[in-house]
């Protein structure tokens, strides 16, 4: 049981240039995340996927957007990338409801030159 | 909207003392507040929440519903408590899955 997996775990990019971070999960689990942490900031939502088929945005959506191409997998793609969207970017997946935990995967550390 | 605020960016205790980090909250429905930790090159993980009212680690919290706030405390802090700590709210009911979090506490045990 792997929990949540993400890859490339580093990533450098300059700016303009665009990636997919990808995320999947082995929980069964309806609910999927994208989160972004920055030192001082915490973690911050960018998009999630309450169940396979959907996806809404969170804090901070502007210069990302998300695929739900399964119930086991949630992309992240960055189409032109900024040197603010430098960051450690987290995946979380998790049962449905407000009351459940989330699992989050290992990240992925981007910097953007 | 929720809101939840970890007023020390930074907390440093000694090995054997009591730690206590601070989580306040605001929500204007009935919340359920977590706690999850990061250890040093670890992926964050869920420490505790508010309705399993487990001790976990020694840890424990108490939602206090008057103050809106939900610390996170722990009698006797060991070296291998050194974490970054996020406190972290749900909104009941309907369709809100999301975890709004804190900014963080990084709490450093001293030998």
């Amino acid at each position: 049981n792997a929990g949540v997996t993400q890859t490339p775990k580093f990533q450098v990019l300059k700016t303009g240039q665009s990636m997919t971070l990808q995320c999947a999960q082995d929980m069964n689990h309806n609910s999927m995340y994208w989160y972004r942490q920055d030192p001082g900031m915490g973690l911050r939502l960018i998009y999630y996927s309450a169940s396979e088929g959907t996806t809404d945005k969170g804090e901070v959506p502007n210069g990302y957007n998300v695929s739900r191409l399964n119930k086991r997998e949630f992309s992240l793609r960055l189409e032109s990338a900024a040197p603010s969207q430098t960051s450690v970017y987290f995946c979380a997946s998790s049962e449905s409801g407000w009351l459940y935990e989330q699992y989050f995967g290992p990240g992925t550390r981007l910097t953007v030159t | 909207a929720q809101r939840v605020t970890q007023p020390e960016k930074l907390l440093s205790v000694f090995k054997g003392a009591p730690v206590e980090l601070k989580c306040n909250y605001s929500y204007s429905g009935s919340p359920e507040l977590f706690w999850y930790v990061q250890y040093s090159r670890q992926r964050l993980q869920l420490l505790l929440r508010h309705i399993s009212r487990e001790s976990i680690k020694g840890f424990t919290a108490d939602l206090n519903k008057g103050e809106t706030s939900f610390h996170l405390k722990k009698p006797f802090a060991q070296e291998e408590d050194s974490a970054m700590y996020y406190c972290a709210l749900s909104g009941s009911g309907g369709s809100n899955y999301k975890l709004t979090f804190g900014k963080g506490t990084l709490l450093t045990v001293n030998p």
